[in-house]
């Protein structure tokens, strides 16, 4: 079965600072790969998405970025962190690009900028 | 392009029925229904594909209507597991987008 390492559990980055979070997977090839973020007490936003290496689709205009430099590897990135980036960021993958069986989670990144 | 769902919170006793709605404005392929703890990731529920499917899974089981673009959870003889943050997650006929639903807050008490 699939798992996804996403690292750091936690982070405090001051205003301006810039950010970079990876994500991992193993256990299968080609997936989908998804970035969600979730502030406090709301649903699951979707942030973007990657259907193969080097192709990313971004849902909302901010100022974060994602790549996808390998095939099971995620990056969400940002040059200059707002106050409102602050989140929960959740990286997610399904496997062989299909949606017929769950989506795996990492265990997400608690974000507070300050 | 995010699903809605309804209610937005609810509060149950032990024992007691509850159900989550999940619309989408988009035709789907499938629905997924995930329960979320403070601070921790999503734990899958079920999946249910086109087709009109209806799952259930112990006290919990859903069903999917693909022509009104909806799908409900059903929770029966609720516990004090139950408790959390329930989202439904939606893919549609045309991409590889996932949404995720606006989620639902169950808490359930003695």
């Amino acid at each position: 079965s699939q798992t996804i390492h996403q690292w750091p559990a936690t982070l405090v980055q001051p205003v301006g600072s810039p950010l970079s979070l990876e994500c991992t997977v193993e256990g299968t090839s080609n997936p989908n790969l998804y970035w969600y973020r979730q502030a406090a007490g709301r649903g699951l936003q979707l942030l973007f998405y990657s259907v193969g290496i080097g192709q990313i689709s971004s849902e909302v205009p901010q100022n974060l970025s994602a790549s996808r430099p390998q095939d099971r590897q995620f990056i969400l990135s940002s040059k200059k962190l707002l106050l409102s980036d602050s989140g929960f960021y959740l990286c997610a993958c399904s496997s062989d690009g299909t949606l017929n069986t769950e989506a795996f989670f990492g265990q997400g990144t608690r974000l507070t900028v300050v | 392009q995010q699903p809605v769902q309804s209610p937005q919170a609810v509060i149950l006793r032990e024992g007691e029925d509850a159900v989550i709605n999940c619309s989408s404005s988009k035709a789907l392929y499938s629905v997924h229904w995930y329960r979320q703890k403070h601070g921790e990731a999503p734990v899958f529920l079920m999946i249910l594909l086109k087709g009109g499917e209806q799952k259930g899974h112990e006290k919990i089981s859903a069903s999917f209507n693909e022509k009104k673009q909806q799908s409900s959870l059903y929770l029966t003889a609720s516990q004090l597991s139950y408790s959390g943050t329930y989202f439904c997650g939606t893919e549609s006929d045309t991409g590889n987008q996932f949404y995720f639903g606006t989620g639902t807050s169950l808490t359930v008490i003695p």
